[in-house]
C-alpha cells in the first residue's frame, strides 16, 4: 500500500523557520495537502496543492514540492504553531495520509 | 459558514456494528462540488482515512475496510452516516466527518469528532 513518510518530531526556536518534509513515492504525480492538528482539537487545512494557503491561513505557513518529497515551512515560527501536522495525497481514489510530526517551540 | 457534528454511541461490543450520523449545517449535502468522508484516529496516533460519499450515491472506501464499512446519505436531513461491522478494539478512535472537495481534494472543514470505544 501507499505510504507517506513524515519524522516524527521537529523541534524550533519561537522566531526560527521550521520545516516538515513529507516523503513518498508517488508525490511527483499527486499533489499534497497538509493539516494542523492541536490537542484535543480536529484538524485544520493549512496547505492545499503542494503550495495553495486557504484564506484564514497565515501567511508565515508556506509549501513546496520537489521530486518525492513536499515540505510544510512555518517562518518566523509562533508558540501557538506547536501542533501535529499531517501531511496527505491521493493514490487513485484513496486518500493517504503521512504518520504526523509533532512540532514543538522550544 | 459550514459546519459538521459527529453523533453515535460511545461504546460498541466486539463483533457489533459501529453507527455514527454527520449532520451538516450552513450548506447543502447535495452540493455537487463536494464529496463526505469519515476520518478516524486511534488514540495517540495518526489519521486514517475511512471513505467517500458523493450525493449521487457515488462511494470510495479504504481498501482496507471496504470489507466492512458503508457510507449512506440522507439528503431530507442534510446528513450522511457511517456503519462500520465486526468491530474489534483496533476500531476504537475518534471518528471525524469533514467535507471533501471535488476539484482541489482538500479535506475542510472537519466536525469535532467523536470517541468511539469498542469493549465489552
Amino acid at each position: 500500500s501507499y505510504e507517506l513518510t513524515q519524522p516524527p518530531s521537529v523541534s524550533v526556536s519561537p522566531g526560527q523557520t521550521a520545516s516538515i518534509t513529507c516523503s513518498g513515492d508517488k508525490l511527483g504525480d499527486n499533489y499534497v495537502c497538509w493539516y494542523q492538528q492541536k490537542p484535543g482539537q480536529s484538524p485544520v487545512l493549512v496547505i492545499y496543492q503542494d503550495t495553495k494557503r486557504p484564506s484564514g491561513v497565515p501567511e508565515r505557513f508556506s509549501g513546496s514540492s520537489s521530486g518525492y518529497t513536499a515540505t510544510l515551512t512555518i517562518s518566523g515560527t509562533q508558540a501557538m504553531d506547536e501542533a501535529d501536522y499531517y501531511c496527505q495525497a491521493w493514490d487513485s481514489s484513496t486518500a493517504v495520509f503521512g504518520g504526523g510530526t509533532k512540532l514543538t517551540v522550544l | 459558514q459550514l459546519q459538521l457534528q459527529e453523533s453515535g454511541p460511545g461504546l460498541v461490543k466486539p463483533s457489533e456494528t459501529l453507527s455514527l450520523t454527520c449532520t451538516v449545517s450552513g450548506g447543502s449535502i447535495n452540493n455537487s462540488s463536494y464529496y463526505w468522508a469519515w476520518i478516524r484516529q486511534p488514540p495517540g496516533k495518526g489519521l486514517e482515512w475511512i471513505g467517500n460519499f458523493y450525493f449521487t450515491g457515488s462511494t470510495y472506501y479504504n481498501p482496507s475496510l471496504k470489507s466492512r464499512v458503508a457510507i449512506s446519505v440522507d439528503t431530507s436531513k442534510n446528513q450522511f452516516s457511517l456503519k462500520l461491522r465486526s468491530v474489534t478494539a483496533a476500531d476504537t478512535a475518534v471518528y471525524f466527518c469533514a467535507r471533501l472537495d471535488r476539484g482541489e481534494n482538500w479535506f475542510d472543514p472537519w466536525g469535532q469528532g467523536t470517541l468511539v470505544t469498542v469493549s465489552s
